[in-house]
């Protein structure tokens, strides 16, 4: 059964930083992967998606990492900022399915 | 191009009482999904369509949900008699049958349901 686990749960950044959001799941044979940008009350922005034969993807000040191997991915963001505050939510596609496997989301807070 | 829409935004109703959700897919998508995040858990798969049937239902909690996607177009969850704990928000995805081996749903900004 695969399962998808976020570290840090929430982050609290002064502005400027470089901050990376953990992502790790337990079964290697995913499809792909994606992240997700949630703002409080609304729905979720689709951010970056990595696929399983991919190692990384870039939009911007986001650079999104996948090692399948060790079951892991990161979203790297550079130079944060506070517009940046939201929920970042990780979901991992097993292979063969349609559905995705949501983790619990890291809740970042950058400060001006 | 629309993105995906739902119907309504926020719904309060009785414990017992009949809730009808509503998701529009984007233009010419034929997968259409539904996912649901209750309070304090992650966001969890309810079901998948093509076009207008059922491809996974593996998700829906139990009996009292029932979806359909008449035509192959818009869908709707309903929900019959609402429990407390079925309370959260609904969340409705669709991703274009030929996506370029890219696999991404695009999600909606979901329907917050509250049971009292």
């Amino acid at each position: 059964k695969q399962e998808v686990t976020q570290i840090p749960a929430a982050l609290s950044v002064p502005e400027g930083e470089n901050l990376v959001l953990n992502c790790s799941f337990t079964d290697s044979a995913i499809y792909n992967l994606q992240w997700f940008r949630q703002d409080p009350g609304k729905g979720l922005t689709s951010l970056l998606l990595i696929q399983s034969s991919q190692r990384e993807q870039t939009s911007g000040r986001l650079n999104a990492s996948l090692d399948k191997s060790s079951g892991r991915s990161t979203l790297y963001i550079a130079a944060s900022q506070p517009g940046d505050s939201a929920t970042y939510l990780c979901a991992a596609r097993l292979s063969g399915t349609y559905k995705y496997i949501f983790g619990t989301g890291t809740r970042l807070k950058v400060l001006a | 191009e629309a993105g995906v829409t739902q119907f309504p935004s926020h719904s309060v109703i009785e414990k017992g009482q009949t809730v009808t959700l509503r998701c529009d897919p984007i233009s010419g998508h034929d997968n259409l999904y539904w996912y649901r995040r209750v309070m304090g858990k992650e966001i969890k798969f309810l079901l998948h369509f093509v076009k207008e049937s059922k491809q996974d239902e593996s998700g829906m909690p139990n009996n009292r949900f029932l979806a359909e996607r008449t035509g192959g177009t818009y869908s709707t969850l309903k929900v019959q008699p609402a429990e407390l704990e079925d309370s959260g928000v609904y969340f409705c995805a669709s991703s274009p049958t030929r996506s370029g081996a890219q696999g991404e749903q695009f999600f909606g900004p979901g329907t917050r349901l509250t049971v009292l």
